[in-house]
């Protein structure tokens, strides 16, 4: 299984500002993912970032609010834009596996904003 | 709207015991299953994957497949405190490569 790193692992931050999430992974992987997952729920998926290309964005998330950039097989970053507390939430990036469909995830990062 | 559905719980069971999750989804073009735990304040992690109908073994873990039901399930035998944790059924979406989650299943495994 691939192994992934997350950077930052948490941040408070103030309403307006932007935060950038760094996702790393060990071996190069064509799709890498990124979710959200708010207390006590499960996880949604914003958006699906392939190398080389524009993330794809689920209904409900926009580029806007949340770009992504894909500058290749190991690397991802996720930008929560003019936050609001709204956003406070955890951001899970995962990465595509061996097997069909299989997903890995990194370690979070647990977002407050105040 | 593809759907997964997943009973709430949470589901109480005492140590050495079988623990049965359940998991049901809506897109009959779905192809891959598969059943991730999430301890609290951490991140899911892959337990099990399944893509045929039928049984998957590995350790005390059991998968089923029943692709005509839409249904598949997670089995833990001989359950453990240590597995106390949610459990997230997820599914691909047709031939796309996202995957759906259903709400999680918490369980408890009472000493």
């Amino acid at each position: 299984s691939a192994v992934i790193s997350q950077k930052p692992s948490r941040d408070i931050c103030q309403r307006g500002t932007s935060l950038t999430i760094q996702c790393q992974v060990d071996s190069q992987v064509t799709m890498m993912f990124w979710y959200r997952q708010q207390p006590g729920q499960s996880l949604t998926l914003i958006a699906t970032a392939n190398q080389g290309s524009e993330a794809t964005y689920e209904s409900g998330f926009v580029i806007d609010k949340f770009p992504i950039s894909r500058p290749n097989l190991t690397f991802s970053t996720l930008t929560v834009s003019n936050m609001s507390p709204e956003d406070s939430s955890i951001y899970l990036c995962s990465a595509e596996g061996q097997g069909l469909n299989e997903q890995y995830f990194g370690p979070g990062t647990r977002l407050t904003v105040t | 709207q593809k759907e997964v559905e997943q009973n709430s719980g949470p589901l109480s069971v005492p140590e050495g015991a079988i623990a049965s999750l359940n998991c049901t989804y809506s897109d009959r073009g779905s192809q891959s299953f598969f059943w991730y735990r999430q301890y609290s304040g951490k991140s899911p992690e892959l337990i099990m994957s399944i893509y045929s109908n039928g049984d998957k073994e590995d350790g005390r873990f059991t998968a089923q497949l029943n692709k005509a039901s839409q249904y598949v399930s997670l089995l833990i035998r001989d359950s453990q405190p240590s597995d106390s944790a949610t459990y997230l059924c997820a599914v691909n979406s047709g031939s796309a490569r996202q995957l759906t989650f259903g709400s999680g299943t918490q369980l408890t495994v009472l000493p």
